[in-house]
């Protein structure tokens, strides 16, 4: 069965620095997602991503953030400047269409800011 | 924006009892429901959902159940096991938008004892 894959599952940073976390969704899946876990915390949303655009982010989401799919395959969420309090764990998702739109979750990166 | 809570937010049964965990939402437009669960370290995964032409909708040992007058959903495990140990999120969204986000409860972590 077809599965959201993420890389890297754990990136360790230095404050300040920028990370890109990577996400290969399911491949005929049209619609992307990304979320936050903050430790046992529940998730939120960050992003969402069809088309080639953005069509909605939360307030979480500021300047700081950016996403991309670079190719036919791939969806990256970066970070510019991370700060300590971006250190989650942060859940892409896919779904192949809305409404009643089906998330299905990778597997995590677990982002630590130092 | 939407607000979803959840209760309880900790829950233990015995093996082979029943498991009942509640959502309220507060979006009137919110039209689909899924419940995730969620094993320690792992990313959410889908195990029943419902949308809101539904009432309710059962899955071998899982039901949800929804009431869409006082914006609030259940799920219901039946013959709880061993492996039904794990934080459980009801999610809800309202498949508006090109791509509809999904909002989160705060999860329950089930423990089923033997």
């Amino acid at each position: 069965e077809p599965e959201v894959t993420q890389t890297p599952s754990h990136q360790v940073t230095q404050m300040g620095q920028e990370v890109i976390l990577r996400c290969v969704p399911i491949s005929n899946h049209l619609y992307f997602y990304w979320y936050r876990q903050i430790l046992g915390q529940k998730v939120e949303f960050l992003v969402s991503f069809y088309n080639n655009e953005i069509s909605e982010k939360s307030e979480i989401f500021d300047d700081q953030f950016s996403v991309e799919r670079p190719d036919g395959s791939n969806f990256t969420l970066k970070i510019r400047s991370t700060k300590l309090e971006d250190s989650a764990m942060y859940f892409c998702a896919s779904s192949a269409r809305v409404p009643y739109n089906e998330q299905f979750f990778g597997p995590g990166t677990r982002l630590t800011v130092l | 924006g939407e607000n979803v809570e959840q209760h309880p937010s900790t829950l233990s049964v015995q093996e082979g009892d029943s498991a009942v965990i509640k959502c309220t939402y507060s979006d009137s437009a919110s039209n689909y429901f899924p419940w995730y669960k969620q094993e320690l370290g792992k990313r959410p995964q889908l195990i029943i959902d419902i949308r809101s032409n539904v009432g309710e909708k059962k899955d071998q040992r899982i039901a949800v159940t929804l009431n869409k007058t006082a914006k609030h959903f259940s799920l219901h495990i039946t013959e709880t096991q061993p492996e039904d140990s794990a934080v459980y999120f009801c999610a809800a969204s309202d498949n508006t938008g090109t791509a509809s986000k999904l909002t989160f409860g705060t999860g329950t972590r089930l423990q089923v004892t033997l």
